[in-house]
Protein backbone atom coordinates (compact mmCIF):
# COMPACT_ATOMS: atom_id res chain seq x y z
CA UNK A 1 0.00 0.00 0.00
CA UNK A 2 1.13 3.39 -0.44
CA UNK A 3 2.31 5.39 2.66
CA UNK A 4 2.38 9.06 2.83
CA UNK A 5 4.09 11.39 4.75
CA UNK A 6 3.04 14.64 5.77
CA UNK A 7 5.30 17.57 6.73
CA UNK A 8 5.55 19.35 8.93
CA UNK A 9 3.42 17.41 11.93
CA UNK A 10 2.46 21.05 13.26
CA UNK A 11 2.69 24.03 11.93
CA UNK A 12 2.74 27.58 14.45
CA UNK A 13 1.28 30.62 12.33
CA UNK A 14 -0.95 33.72 13.17
CA UNK A 15 -4.00 34.20 11.80
CA UNK A 16 -3.42 36.40 8.44
CA UNK A 17 -0.35 34.37 7.20
CA UNK A 18 -0.15 31.59 4.26
CA UNK A 19 0.13 27.70 5.47
CA UNK A 20 1.77 25.00 2.91
CA UNK A 21 1.64 21.83 4.01
CA UNK A 22 2.85 18.82 2.28
CA UNK A 23 1.69 15.32 1.23
CA UNK A 24 4.49 12.79 -0.59
CA UNK A 25 3.87 9.34 -1.45
CA UNK A 26 5.99 6.25 -1.37
CA UNK A 27 4.96 5.87 -4.89
CA UNK A 28 3.18 7.55 -7.56
CA UNK A 29 -0.28 8.32 -6.63
CA UNK A 30 -2.45 7.57 -10.08
CA UNK A 31 -4.39 10.18 -11.74
CA UNK A 32 -3.13 12.15 -9.00
CA UNK A 33 -6.21 11.20 -6.95
CA UNK A 34 -4.89 13.09 -3.89
CA UNK A 35 -7.44 14.57 -1.57
CA UNK A 36 -7.22 16.79 1.67
CA UNK A 37 -9.43 16.96 4.59
CA UNK A 38 -9.71 19.08 7.40
CA UNK A 39 -10.85 18.22 10.77
CA UNK A 40 -11.61 20.16 13.88
CA UNK A 41 -12.28 18.71 17.34
CA UNK A 42 -15.06 16.79 18.25
CA UNK A 43 -16.27 16.48 14.10
CA UNK A 44 -16.25 14.26 11.19
CA UNK A 45 -13.70 15.12 8.40
CA UNK A 46 -14.43 17.56 5.89
CA UNK A 47 -13.48 17.39 2.27
CA UNK A 48 -11.54 20.31 1.20
CA UNK A 49 -10.03 19.28 -2.01
CA UNK A 50 -9.68 16.17 -4.45
CA UNK A 51 -8.23 15.18 -7.65
CA UNK A 52 -4.91 17.03 -6.01
CA UNK A 53 -6.54 20.73 -7.14
CA UNK A 54 -10.27 20.86 -7.40
CA UNK A 55 -12.09 22.49 -4.69
CA UNK A 56 -14.95 20.60 -2.88
CA UNK A 57 -18.29 22.40 -2.70
CA UNK A 58 -18.69 25.09 -0.55
CA UNK A 59 -14.78 25.40 -0.19
CA UNK A 60 -12.88 29.13 -0.11
CA UNK A 61 -10.70 30.03 -2.67
CA UNK A 62 -8.08 30.23 0.07
CA UNK A 63 -7.81 26.48 0.11
CA UNK A 64 -5.24 25.48 -3.11
CA UNK A 65 -3.99 22.20 -3.62
CA UNK A 66 -1.24 21.27 -6.08
CA UNK A 67 1.18 18.22 -7.02
CA UNK A 68 1.50 15.46 -8.95
CA UNK A 69 2.78 11.78 -8.82
CA UNK A 70 4.69 11.65 -5.36
CA UNK A 71 4.77 15.66 -3.60
CA UNK A 72 1.39 17.23 -2.89
CA UNK A 73 0.81 20.52 -1.11
CA UNK A 74 -2.37 22.68 0.61
CA UNK A 75 -1.88 26.12 0.61
CA UNK A 76 -4.15 28.25 2.76
CA UNK A 77 -3.56 31.65 1.48
CA UNK A 78 -4.59 33.58 4.49
CA UNK A 79 -5.51 31.83 7.26
CA UNK A 80 -8.86 32.96 9.05
CA UNK A 81 -9.66 32.06 12.61
CA UNK A 82 -11.76 28.89 11.83
CA UNK A 83 -8.72 27.00 9.40
CA UNK A 84 -6.58 26.18 12.75
CA UNK A 85 -7.82 22.60 12.84
CA UNK A 86 -5.70 19.38 11.71
CA UNK A 87 -5.36 18.28 7.85
CA UNK A 88 -5.03 15.21 6.49
CA UNK A 89 -4.18 13.79 2.29
CA UNK A 90 -5.31 11.03 1.10
CA UNK A 91 -4.66 9.05 -2.02
CA UNK A 92 -7.50 6.61 -4.06
CA UNK A 93 -5.98 6.37 -6.57
CA UNK A 94 -4.55 3.07 -5.72
CA UNK A 95 -5.57 0.51 -3.21
CA UNK A 96 -6.08 0.58 -0.73
CA UNK A 97 -6.75 4.01 -0.38
CA UNK A 98 -4.85 5.73 2.45
CA UNK A 99 -4.59 8.72 4.43
CA UNK A 100 -1.33 10.65 5.67
CA UNK A 101 -0.78 11.20 9.31
CA UNK A 102 -1.86 14.73 9.86
CA UNK A 103 -0.18 17.98 10.18
CA UNK A 104 -1.82 20.21 12.77
CA UNK A 105 -2.18 23.90 12.35
CA UNK A 106 -2.37 25.75 15.47
CA UNK A 107 -2.87 29.75 16.58
CA UNK A 108 0.86 31.11 16.93
CA UNK B 1 -33.27 15.31 7.15
CA UNK B 2 -29.96 13.85 4.76
CA UNK B 3 -27.68 11.79 7.86
CA UNK B 4 -25.93 8.93 8.93
CA UNK B 5 -26.72 7.14 12.47
CA UNK B 6 -23.72 4.61 13.32
CA UNK B 7 -24.23 1.94 16.45
CA UNK B 8 -22.99 -1.23 17.67
CA UNK B 9 -19.74 0.08 19.20
CA UNK B 10 -18.97 -1.17 22.98
CA UNK B 11 -16.36 -2.92 24.88
CA UNK B 12 -15.23 -6.49 23.37
CA UNK B 13 -12.53 -8.80 24.39
CA UNK B 14 -9.19 -9.53 22.05
CA UNK B 15 -10.48 -12.38 19.85
CA UNK B 16 -13.93 -11.07 19.92
CA UNK B 17 -16.34 -10.17 17.28
CA UNK B 18 -18.76 -7.20 16.95
CA UNK B 19 -21.21 -6.18 14.10
CA UNK B 20 -21.22 -2.11 13.39
CA UNK B 21 -24.59 -0.61 11.88
CA UNK B 22 -25.27 2.53 9.84
CA UNK B 23 -28.61 3.50 9.08
CA UNK B 24 -28.94 6.33 6.45
CA UNK B 25 -32.11 8.35 5.83
CA UNK B 26 -33.26 11.38 3.64
CA UNK B 27 -31.19 10.19 0.35
CA UNK B 28 -31.44 6.73 -1.88
CA UNK B 29 -29.25 5.08 0.40
CA UNK B 30 -28.67 2.47 -2.87
CA UNK B 31 -27.37 5.10 -5.08
CA UNK B 32 -24.22 5.75 -3.16
CA UNK B 33 -20.56 3.75 -2.45
CA UNK B 34 -19.73 3.89 1.27
CA UNK B 35 -17.05 3.69 3.19
CA UNK B 36 -15.87 2.64 6.69
CA UNK B 37 -12.87 4.84 8.35
CA UNK B 38 -12.09 4.96 11.75
CA UNK B 39 -9.80 7.27 14.07
CA UNK B 40 -8.31 6.01 17.52
CA UNK B 41 -8.69 8.56 20.14
CA UNK B 42 -5.97 11.35 20.13
CA UNK B 43 -4.60 9.63 16.59
CA UNK B 44 -4.95 9.96 12.62
CA UNK B 45 -7.79 8.88 10.37
CA UNK B 46 -7.95 5.17 8.92
CA UNK B 47 -9.29 4.35 5.61
CA UNK B 48 -10.71 0.58 6.72
CA UNK B 49 -13.21 -0.42 3.89
CA UNK B 50 -15.32 0.53 0.86
CA UNK B 51 -18.33 -0.73 -0.90
CA UNK B 52 -20.04 -0.24 -4.28
CA UNK B 53 -23.82 0.92 -4.68
CA UNK B 54 -24.78 -2.76 -5.29
CA UNK B 55 -22.66 -4.20 -2.55
CA UNK B 56 -21.16 -6.53 -5.35
CA UNK B 57 -17.67 -5.10 -4.92
CA UNK B 58 -15.42 -4.29 -1.97
CA UNK B 59 -12.02 -3.00 -0.94
CA UNK B 60 -10.69 -2.90 2.65
CA UNK B 61 -7.17 -1.74 4.06
CA UNK B 62 -4.21 -4.08 4.31
CA UNK B 63 -4.42 -4.08 8.30
CA UNK B 64 -8.40 -5.08 8.36
CA UNK B 65 -8.26 -7.77 5.05
CA UNK B 66 -9.59 -10.96 5.85
CA UNK B 67 -10.98 -9.64 9.66
CA UNK B 68 -13.74 -7.53 8.74
CA UNK B 69 -16.41 -7.71 6.04
CA UNK B 70 -18.52 -4.51 4.82
CA UNK B 71 -21.88 -5.51 3.52
CA UNK B 72 -25.61 -3.14 2.72
CA UNK B 73 -28.71 -3.96 2.98
CA UNK B 74 -30.04 -1.42 0.31
CA UNK B 75 -34.04 -2.65 1.51
CA UNK B 76 -32.98 -1.24 5.23
CA UNK B 77 -30.93 1.60 3.38
CA UNK B 78 -28.77 0.29 6.41
CA UNK B 79 -24.62 -0.35 5.91
CA UNK B 80 -22.72 -3.10 8.35
CA UNK B 81 -19.15 -3.81 9.18
CA UNK B 82 -18.48 -7.16 10.74
CA UNK B 83 -14.97 -7.50 12.57
CA UNK B 84 -13.86 -10.77 13.95
CA UNK B 85 -10.72 -11.63 15.38
CA UNK B 86 -10.68 -8.04 17.10
CA UNK B 87 -7.24 -6.73 18.45
CA UNK B 88 -6.45 -3.81 20.79
CA UNK B 89 -4.95 -1.34 17.93
CA UNK B 90 -8.63 -1.33 16.11
CA UNK B 91 -9.91 0.59 19.39
CA UNK B 92 -11.50 3.44 17.68
CA UNK B 93 -14.44 5.26 16.94
CA UNK B 94 -15.79 4.14 13.42
CA UNK B 95 -17.64 6.41 11.21
CA UNK B 96 -19.73 5.55 8.50
CA UNK B 97 -19.67 8.07 5.27
CA UNK B 98 -21.48 8.09 1.92
CA UNK B 99 -19.35 8.67 -1.23
CA UNK B 100 -20.23 11.72 -3.56
CA UNK B 101 -19.50 10.51 -7.05
CA UNK B 102 -17.87 13.27 -8.63
CA UNK B 103 -14.98 13.76 -6.02
CA UNK B 104 -14.94 10.08 -5.19
CA UNK B 105 -14.83 11.06 -1.50
CA UNK B 106 -17.07 11.39 1.59
CA UNK B 107 -19.43 14.20 1.39
CA UNK B 108 -21.45 12.96 4.48
CA UNK B 109 -20.55 11.27 7.82
CA UNK B 110 -21.72 10.03 10.47
CA UNK B 111 -21.19 11.02 14.35
CA UNK B 112 -18.94 7.87 14.71
CA UNK B 113 -19.50 5.01 17.45
CA UNK B 114 -16.87 4.22 19.76
CA UNK B 115 -14.98 0.86 19.80
CA UNK B 116 -12.92 -0.56 22.59
CA UNK B 117 -10.94 -3.94 22.51
CA UNK B 118 -9.92 -4.60 25.94
CA UNK B 119 -9.69 -7.64 28.11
Amino acid sequence: EIVLTQSPGTLSLSPGERATLSCRASQSVYRSYLAWFQQKPGQAPRLLIYGASSRATGIPDRFSGSGSETDFTLTISRLEPEDFAVYYCQQYGNSPRTFGQGTKVEIK
Amino acid sequence: EVQLVESGGGLVQPGGSLRLSCAASGFTFSSYWMHWVRQAPGKGLVWVSRINSAGLSTTYADSVQGRFTISRDNAKNTLYLQMNSLRAEDSAVYYCAREESVSQQPDLWGQGTLVTVSS
